[in-house]
């Protein structure tokens, strides 16, 4: 069965990074987009970017642009997003999922709650 | 691109129907027949409930369903049941391979 099992909570300093990962298994991993979406504390979920495994390419929200990166391992089919300069507005849970085509997003990862704390 | 908008809650008692409604551009909604809802429980991830406007996932009940006119996509909920107690979030693709979110609606069975 389609699994994405995402990496545990994370507590950063501001300024720090945070590279989260998700690991997939039951299906074949290039054949899919993998997106990122956050939810912060009691809020709505926000797009962040998509990567193609097959490829690498990547396309991301402008906000996040200079801070988020992308990247996928084909040998062990686990996606990364690594995301910089965090300040406490990063607080948030961050979910991967997947998609055949741009959307929809089918499978949904169990969430990484990432705190940004001094 | 800016999220696309919802009410912020809707209710209904067991049994009735309640419709959800996800208003956004011609660059996202009205442009494209890829809107999705999704079905998020407290604590939980999403979970896929319509696709492309109108389609059911394997597994999902058939008293969901999805419609679209113009900018304009609506959730509809049939014979609700407590357990469809849960926030919902509509999603469309947009301009130039974006996807794009609503602000979400929490439905209450009362």
């Amino acid at each position: 069965q389609v699994q994405l099992v995402q990496s545990g909570a994370d507590v950063k300093k501001p300024g720090a990074s945070v590279k989260a990962s998700c690991k997939t298994s039951g299906y074949t991993f290039t054949s899919y987009y993998m997106h990122w979406v956050r939810q912060a504390p009691g809020q709505g979920l926000e797009w962040m970017g998509i990567i193609n495994p097959s490829d690498g390419s990547t396309r991301y929200v402008q906000k996040f642009q200079g801070r988020l990166t992308m990247t996928r391992d084909t040998s062990t089919s686990i996606v990364y997003m690594e995301l910089s300069s965090l300040r406490s507005e990063d607080t948030a849970v961050y979910y991967c999922a997947r998609s055949l085509t741009t959307t929809p997003l089918d499978y949904w990862g169990q969430g990484t709650l990432v705190t940004v704390s001094s | 691109q800016s999220a696309l908008t919802q009410p912020p809650s809707a209710s209904g008692s067991p049994g009735q129907s309640v419709t959800i409604s996800c208003t956004g551009t011609s660059s996202d909604v009205g442009g494209y027949d890829f809107v999705s809802w999704y079905q998020q429980h407290p604590g939980k991830a999403p979970k896929l409930m319509i696709s492309e406007v109108s389609k059911r996932p394997s597994g999902v009940p058939d008293r969901f369903s999805g419609s679209k006119s113009g900018n304009t996509a609506s959730l509809t909920v049939s014979g609700l049941q407590a357990e469809d107690e849960a926030d919902y979030y509509c999603s469309s693709y947009a301009d130039n391979n974006n996807v794009v979110f609503g602000g979400g609606t929490k439905l209450t069975v009362l």
